[in-house]
């Protein structure tokens, strides 16, 4: 299958500052790419939904200030989570998939703490 | 609004049992279903895909059937391994979205 790389895996951030977590398409055209935040012993929620070149769109309840998403280019599409509070931490993953109904292919997940 | 069930929650069995996950779910239209296997603190891999046509995949001791319909599918592990220890979750694709369940937790025993 194709690769979703997610980078950083795991990081600790103190409150108030933003963290970046890059999300890529290794071997593929990733024309949409789906962020999700994962709960402990809850399914995932999915967040935003982002399309190359154009705004994310934002489930309700997610504030989109706060987790800014950019979606650049077929390859690379990044979640900044601003101003971080210690509510903030959770598992956030990507996943990447090519145009039509096809398969989703999802990052490795990146392990968020703020302390 | 769509939502996915998986039953059990968890699941323990002894190395070389057969074991079936069930997921439901209560709006057949779908596009495909995806069952995914999540090891602790990692993202997800991707098992077996089934499109909204398709009856069934197989991948190796693998096996999933979808019953559209009945809004229904299962996951067949043949011959359970200690390796096969993970959280896996299904989920359903409507436009443009994955809907997932809350995962059965699969721990093998040797």
């Amino acid at each position: 299958g194709a690769v979703v790389s997610q980078h950083p895996s795991r990081v600790i951030c103190k409150s108030g500052t933003s963290v970046k977590i890059e999300c890529r398409s290794l071997d593929f055209q990733a024309t949409t790419m789906f962020w999700y935040r994962q709960f402990p012993k809850k399914s995932l929620m999915l967040m935003a939904t982002s399309n190359e070149g154009s705004k994310a769109t934002y489930e309700q309840g997610v504030e989109k200030d706060k987790f800014l998403i950019n979606h650049a280019s077929l390859t690379l599409s990044t979640l900044t989570v601003t101003s971080a509070h210690p509510e903030d931490s959770s598992f956030y993953i990507c996943s990447a998939s090519g145009t039509g109904h096809t398969e989703a292919f999802f990052g490795q997940g990146t392990r968020l703490t703020v302390v | 609004k769509q939502e996915v069930t998986q039953i059990p929650a968890a699941l323990s069995v002894p190395e070389g049992e057969n074991l079936v996950l069930n997921c439901s779910f209560t709006d057949s239209a779908i596009y495909n279903l995806q069952w995914f296997r999540q090891d602790p603190g990692k993202g997800l891999t991707s098992l077996l895909l089934i499109q909204s046509s398709q009856r069934e995949q197989t991948s190796g001791r693998l096996n999933a059937s979808l019953d559209k319909s009945s809004g229904r599918s299962t996951l067949y592990i043949a011959a359970s391994q200690p390796g096969d220890s993970a959280t896996y979750l299904c989920a359903v694709k409507e436009l443009g979205n994955l809907i997932f369940g809350k995962g059965t937790k699969l721990s093998v025993k040797p």
